[in-house]
């Protein structure tokens, strides 16, 4: 089993819908967690942090529930450069582990 | 703004050749990490640092090695190049601190082995 899993996708949504990528990990004592964004060919790009009372900024929502183990991103109002896979990253022992990634597509 | 530097943007080798990979940082992190991303399977540790000449394992650390002689310079050493080690390999780099911070990539390095 992997240690954190998501949903591989591809999500293919109209601009302006809302939608929302889930991921389960299963060390329990993961420490921080994260949401990174990847574009084709390129680098992954810190997203942004996910804190236990969950947090917004702009039209990204990150919740966390530690007793269930999952994470969730909500994007609202999706634009076509939100065309992306999303990565889900925990961190413990000084390291990050890293989900394989949700694709997600945009379309007119 | 971070900036992570990585010497080669694509780099074609040869079966057996010991191959070098660097990466840069100028924000004066004290962790430095190299990761391999192939289809299907994510991105995998394969070494990091804490500190200046010092490394730990990661995941899949055969086959490779590192060096890091100052802060901001982490190298990755294939060995004697092989086939399975052509892949997208990502250097990164984060500050200390309670609990983990979140990690900066450079722009990686598209590798093929022939």
């Amino acid at each position: 089993r992997k240690e954190v899993e998501q949903d591989p996708g591809p999500f293919n949504v109209p601009e302006g819908a809302t939608v929302a990528f889930n991921c389960t990990y299963s060390n329990s004592a993961s420490q921080s967690f994260f949401w990174y964004r990847q574009d084709c060919r390129k680098e992954p790009k810190l997203l942004m942090s996910v804190y236990s009372s969950g947090n917004e900024d702009g039209r990204f929502t990150a919740q966390l529930n530690r007793a269930s183990q999952y994470i969730s991103l909500l994007i609202r109002d999706s634009k076509l450069s939100d065309s992306a896979t999303y990565l889900c990253v925990t961190g413990g022992g000084n390291k990050l582990t890293f989900g394989t990634g949700t694709q997600l597509k945009v379309e007119l | 703004d971070v900036k992570v530097t990585q010497s080669s943007r694509y780099l074609v080798k040869r079966t057996g050749e010991k191959v070098f990979l660097e990466c840069v940082q100028d924000m004066d992190h004290e962790n430095m990490f190299w990761y391999r991303q192939d289809p299907g399977l994510g991105l995998r540790l394969i070494y990091f640092s804490y500190d200046v000449k010092m490394k730990e394992k990661g995941d899949i650390p055969e086959g490779y090695s590192v060096s890091r002689e100052k802060k901001e310079r982490f190298s990755l050493i294939l060995e004697s190049a092989s086939t399975n080690q052509t892949s997208m390999y990502l250097c990164a780099s984060s500050f200390s601190g309670f609990g983990n911070q979140p990690q900066h990539f450079g722009d990686g390095t598209r590798l093929s082995i022939l």
